[in-house]
């Protein structure tokens, strides 16, 4: 099984550009998760997702973020315009069902300039 | 406001020298209490779920116990590769359905040979 499968693993761009990262959960997995993790701040979970419908997006950080999934087996979250405070790991997570026993893939680390 | 806390925020053990670490929690009803391992550079990766007091599972040399407050992960004559970042996280129930995933800041441990 291949896992959660984020790109790009890593990204570096300046401030004011458009980021989009990218999300393939494990086949079979109903529930979606985009997470963001700082030394100061933690993992917060930023989006959920159950069966390609949003279900909880009251940790996007602003208007600037946004998410979406089209299908069962792809997601995407962007951020226009990118902020320095917006550098971060951002992981993305897939479950079979709920937010039990979520299974994370190897993040995407963020760089703002 | 639901709460994790865990401690201390980092542990260095000898190879063998078992001890615990601890995840306390204020969550205005607990659904379940869930602990993940993070190596540098990758995803969290899941170890256990808890759901009531007095509940205990067992890994190999991992064993966590919860409370009413508290969640302990006890490592027993751990080895080296046992190092990494071990995360709490609690699922709270909301008005009856179940919360999203609330995550402590992590214990970081370094077992030496």
């Amino acid at each position: 099984d291949a896992g959660v499968i984020q790109s790009p693993r890593h990204e570096v761009t300046e401030m004011g550009q458009e980021v989009t990262l990218r999300c393939k959960p494990i086949s079979g997995h109903n529930s979606l998760f985009w997470y963001r993790q700082t030394m100061m701040r933690g993992l917060e979970l930023l989006i959920y997702f159950n069966n390609n419908v949003p279900i909880d997006d009251s940790g996007m950080p602003e208007d600037r973020f946004s998410a979406k999934m089209p299908n069962a087996s792809f997601s995407t979250l962007k951020i226009q315009p990118s902020e320095p405070r917006d550098s971060a790991v951002y992981f993305c997570a897939s479950s079979p069902g709920g937010v039990d026993t979520q299974y994370f893939g190897p993040g995407t680390r963020l760089t703002v300039l | 406001e639901d709460q994790v806390t865990q401690s201390p925020e980092a542990l260095r053990l000898q190879e063998g020298e078992s001890s615990s670490l601890n995840c306390s929690y204020t969550v205005s009803g607990l659904r379940g209490l869930f602990w993940y391992r993070q190596d540098p550079g990758k995803g969290p990766e899941f170890l256990f779920t808890l759901y009531s007091a007095g509940e205990e599972k067992e890994k190999e040399r991992l064993k966590a116990t919860l409370t009413k407050k508290e969640s302990f992960l006890h490592i027993t004559a751990p080895k080296p590769e046992d190092s990494a970042t071990y995360l709490c996280a609690v699922q709270a129930l909301v008005g009856g359905s179940q919360g999203n995933l609330i995550f402590g800041k992590g214990t970081k441990l370094s077992v030496k040979p």
